[in-house]
């Protein structure tokens, strides 16, 4: 059973345009949400996070939407550039004692075109 | 500040060996975490450590095991290898448990 799902596998947009990139989740126990960015050959980077607290958390280019009731998520990069072109992971995981387990979903890959 | 370290970068094996793999994590950080990546499924949670102590597990069989040392340091192993575990593995290491700061992985390739 997926619990985090990122429904486009890739999604291609037009340099200084935006992307936006999309997350849905099933377990309502989630209350704190991740996005990263992996390039080919190297780990996941830590882009952005967003407590269930905010529905909004903006940092640069980068802002991260979250709607509970549709238990959904999803991060907008404007504008676009070349070099955001990555696979972006969404991953989700409960605040609740010492829970550090991130659960992910499959990625989405971002290509932005000059 | 330096970030997660893992060793070695690739790795070739055979069916039925054995692997350790090696990750450092950020100085001050206690908990490390691994995780599988495939094609197929994505990132996938192996286990977490803390302090020494195993914490949290993902649906692994139990040739997949760890420990970490009293410096943090964390070693993952892999027994009896199977085609299926060619996987790019990653460490992740935390101060708080929010934000996880990942290695580069190590390739695992098992022919």
């Amino acid at each position: 059973d997926q619990q985090v799902k990122q429904n486009s596998p890739s999604l291609s947009v037009q340099e200084g345009r935006i992307s936006i990139l999309n997350c849905d989740y099933t377990n309502s126990m989630f209350d704190y949400f991740l996005w990263y960015k992996k390039y080919p050959a190297e780990g996941p980077t830590f882009l952005i996070s967003i407590s269930s607290i905010k529905d909004k958390n903006e940092d640069g280019r980068f802002t991260v939407f979250l709607n509970k009731s549709a238990k959904h998520l999803s991060l907008h990069i404007v504008p676009s550039q070349p070099g955001d072109s990555a696979v972006y992971f969404c991953a989700a995981r409960t605040s609740g004692g010492s829970n550090y387990k991130l659960t992910f979903g499959k990625g989405t890959l971002l290509t932005v075109n000059p | 500040k330096a970030g997660v370290t893992q060793t070695p970068r690739y790795l070739i094996k055979t069916r039925g060996q054995q692997v350790t793999l090696s990750c450092s994590p950020i100085s001050g950080h206690r908990s490390v975490s691994w995780y599988q990546q495939t094609p197929g499924q994505g990132l996938q949670f192996l286990f977490e450590y803390f302090s020494e102590t195993q914490r949290n597990k993902g649906n692994f069989p139990g040739r997949f095991s760890g420990r970490q040392f009293s410096n943090s340091r964390s070693e993952m192993n892999v027994s009896t290898l199977e085609l299926g575990d060619s996987a790019l593995y990653l460490c992740a290491s935390s101060l708080m448990g929010f934000e996880q700061f990942f290695g580069p992985g190590t390739r695992l390739t098992v022919l």
